[in-house]
């Protein structure tokens, strides 16, 4: 059965380091997501993106984050430069239509861990 | 602003028994529900999706019900097994192009052998 894959599974970085989480979505669909979990706190709406621009971001998705589909496979989020805060599980998710009308399929996400 | 919240946050019971997850949402206005298992080190796995136009989804041993108007929705587990222990995650979506999922913190459930 196809799946989104991410990578790395763990990722430690010192405050203020720029870090690049890894996905790579289902190859036949065309939305893409990202979302994040504090440890013990739901999981939040981060981004949308579709036909190679954002098409929603949420308010924590500030200036500090960017995404990009480099190659047409991968799909990535960008944290500039990390705060403690940044600590979560990030989950990257797609499917082929849309949130809208069908359900999403998530990795197994990235543990972010800022010191 | 949307807000979800699950009840109960934890719920233990023996195998075999039928069980019922609660959820609500503040905003009625939602274009669709979806339920969703997360396990330990593994990702969120969607389960059921109803459309606001919908009533209920059936899958195997899961039924999920939505009444938007109240803004609840349940998911009635039968005959439920050890292999169904997770966390249960309820999440909406208001469409109309905004198709970020507003999730609730869960129900752990845990069924004993």
């Amino acid at each position: 059965e196809p799946e989104v894959t991410q990578t790395p599974s763990h990722q430690v970085t010192q405050m203020g380091q720029e870090v690049i989480l890894r996905c790579v979505p289902i190859s036949n669909h065309l939305y893409f997501y990202w979302y994040r979990q504090i440890l013990g706190q739901k999981v939040e709406f981060l981004v949308s993106f579709y036909n190679n621009e954002i098409s929603e971001k949420s308010e924590i998705f500030d200036d500090q984050f960017s995404v990009e589909r480099p190659d047409g496979s991968n799909f990535t989020l960008k944290i500039r430069s990390t705060k403690l805060e940044d600590s979560a599980m990030y989950f990257c998710a797609s499917s082929w239509r849309g949130a809208e009308v069908e359900k999403l399929f998530f990795g197994s996400g990235t543990q972010l861990s800022v010191l | 602003k949307q807000e979800v919240t699950q009840i109960p946050a934890a719920l233990s019971v023996p195998e075999g028994e039928n069980l019922v997850l609660n959820c609500s949402f503040t905003d009625s206005a939602i274009y669709n529900l979806q339920w969703f298992r997360q396990d330990p080190g593994k990702g969120l796995t969607s389960l059921l999706l109803i459309q606001s136009s919908q009533r209920e989804q059936t899958s195997g041993r899961l039924n999920a019900s939505l009444d938007k108007s109240s803004g609840r929705s349940t998911l009635y587990i039968a005959a439920s097994q050890p292999g169904d222990s997770a966390t249960y995650l309820c999440a909406v979506t208001l469409g109309g192009g905004a198709d970020g999922l507003t999730f609730g913190k869960g129900t752990h459930l845990i069924i004993q052998p």
